[in-house]
């Protein structure tokens, strides 16, 4: 396996405002994504973070909500965009180098006020 | 109706126990399946991988898989205070693991 880093850990940010999340694998992973987490609930994939490319979205999400940047093999970063209080979750990177394999990120606590 | 579904729980069994964490499913495509252990304020981690039908060990931990129920289920062996955490399975149709589907998660106390 491998291991994730994810910074920052948790924040608390005021609406209309955004933030960026940033994943960093310790090795070179084919496929990088994120997920959201609320409370209690199941992960919810938001996007396959595609390196040198556009992200692919999954129904629900949007890119300018979720601006998604992927460098490299090993670095990907998400951006909450205009939040509002209904974006307050756990946002989780995971990386997988294949047969469903996933290793996930200690997850970013979001609060928007 | 959601395309998986796991028992909710919580859970919560005497040490040595044997538990029982099952979930169902609707889409008979799906040919991967995993369980993943999430402890508190903590990302899920990889536990048990599974393709197709039939049961895997792996120590204390077995997985098994009925395709045709659409069935699985994963048990845990004496049970330690260890285990306390939120369980999750996951399936997909393909390799491309970004694509599974998750339960909700079944939360699981070990008391000792």
């Amino acid at each position: 396996s491998a291991v994730i880093s994810q910074k920052p850990s948790r924040d608390i940010c005021q609406r209309g405002t955004s933030l960026t999340i940033q994943c960093q694998v310790d090795s070179q992973v084919t496929m990088m994504f994120w997920y959201r987490q609320q409370p209690g609930q199941s992960l919810t994939l938001i996007a396959t973070a595609n390196q040198g490319s556009e992200a692919t979205y999954e129904s629900g999400f949007v890119i300018d909500k979720f601006p998604i940047s992927r460098p490299n093999l090993t670095f990907s970063t998400l951006t909450v965009s205009n939040m509002s209080p209904e974006d307050s979750s756990i946002y989780l990177c995971s990386g997988d180098r294949g047969y469903n394999e996933q290793f996930f990120g200690p997850g970013t606590r979001l609060t928007v006020l | 109706q959601k395309e998986v579904e796991q028992d909710p729980g919580p859970l919560s069994v005497p040490e040595g126990a044997i538990v029982s964490l099952n979930c169902t499913y609707s889409n008979s495509a799906f040919q991967y399946f995993m369980w993943y252990r999430q402890y508190s304020r903590k990302g899920p981690e990889l536990l048990m991988y599974t393709y197709s039908s039939g049961n895997k060990e792996d120590g204390r931990f077995t997985a098994q898989v009925d395709k045709s129920s659409k069935y699985i289920s994963l048990f845990i062996r004496d049970s330690q205070p260890s285990d306390s955490a939120t369980y999750l399975c996951a399936m997909s149709v393909a390799t491309n693991a970004g694509k599974s589907t998750f339960g909700d998660g079944t939360t699981l106390t070990v008391k000792p």
